[in-house]
């Protein structure tokens, strides 16, 4: 069973950045991890999820999305099915859940499986 | 590309709850769902329109058309009370609605 496993809680300041991790469990390197995107979504507390971009581990192509794209790095190591986070210049506003999700052999064009999130606080 | 939801709708248990997405021309795209309680990882519950994940029950159906995609809960149930968001591909990029609270009581 596939499953998509994050890194823990984070505490920052502003200003600095943080680097969230998802292992994808369940698959082989050469598999099935290669071929689907892994994308990064956020939800504010008390506000909706909202995208950030993506990444499709077989060919390192990353798509951002125009909000985030000056300040976040999507990678992925393809010899441990993890994939990163990275977003700098923190803010106070960046206090959040951060999930990542992806597909599976299942559905088509849709998030099946996701984290179980990680929660950014920003604070000084 | 935006998705516009109602904050929120109101069920009766038992009844039928319908949720709706906007968009342009959103009918030429393929529409998800997906649940999410407080607290929790959103769960996929329709994608293409109207295909149900292995594990989500019949009573949950979505249509989409012209500029409207509808989520629609038959026989709602308590433990239907979630936040649910539509998300659709555009250019490449994902994009979910607002979101809308549905509430059975």
């Amino acid at each position: 069973q596939v499953q998509l496993v994050q890194s823990g809680a984070e505490v920052k300041k502003p200003g600095s950045s943080v680097k969230v991790s998802c292992r994808t469990s369940g698959v082989t390197p050469g598999g099935s991890f290669n071929n689907y995107a892994v994308s990064w979504v956020r939800q504010v507390p008390g506000q909706g999820l909202e995208w950030m971009g993506r990444i499709i581990p077989a060919l390192g192509d990353t798509t951002y999305a125009q909000k985030f794209q000056a300040r976040v790095t999507i990678t992925a190591d393809k010899s441990t099915t993890t994939s990163y986070m990275e977003l700098v210049s923190l803010r106070r506003e960046d206090t959040a859940v951060y999930f990542c999700a992806r597909r599976t052999d299942s559905v088509d064009d849709a998030f099946d499986i996701w984290g179980q999130g990680t929660i950014l606080t920003v604070s000084s | 590309y935006d998705l516009t939801q109602p904050p929120s709708v109101s069920v009766s248990p038992g009844l039928t709850a319908s949720i709706t997405c906007s968009g342009d021309r959103l009918g030429d795209k393929f529409v998800s769902w997906y649940q999410q309680e407080p607290g929790q990882s959103p769960v996929l519950v329709i994608y293409q329109d109207y295909k149900r994940p292995s594990g989500i029950p019949e009573r949950f159906s979505g249509s989409n058309s012209g500029n409207t995609a509808t989520l629609t809960i038959s026989g709602t149930q308590a433990l239907d009370e979630s936040d649910y968001y539509c998300q659709v591909w555009d250019s490449g990029l994902a994009v979910f609605g607002g979101g809308t609270k549905l509430t059975v009581l």
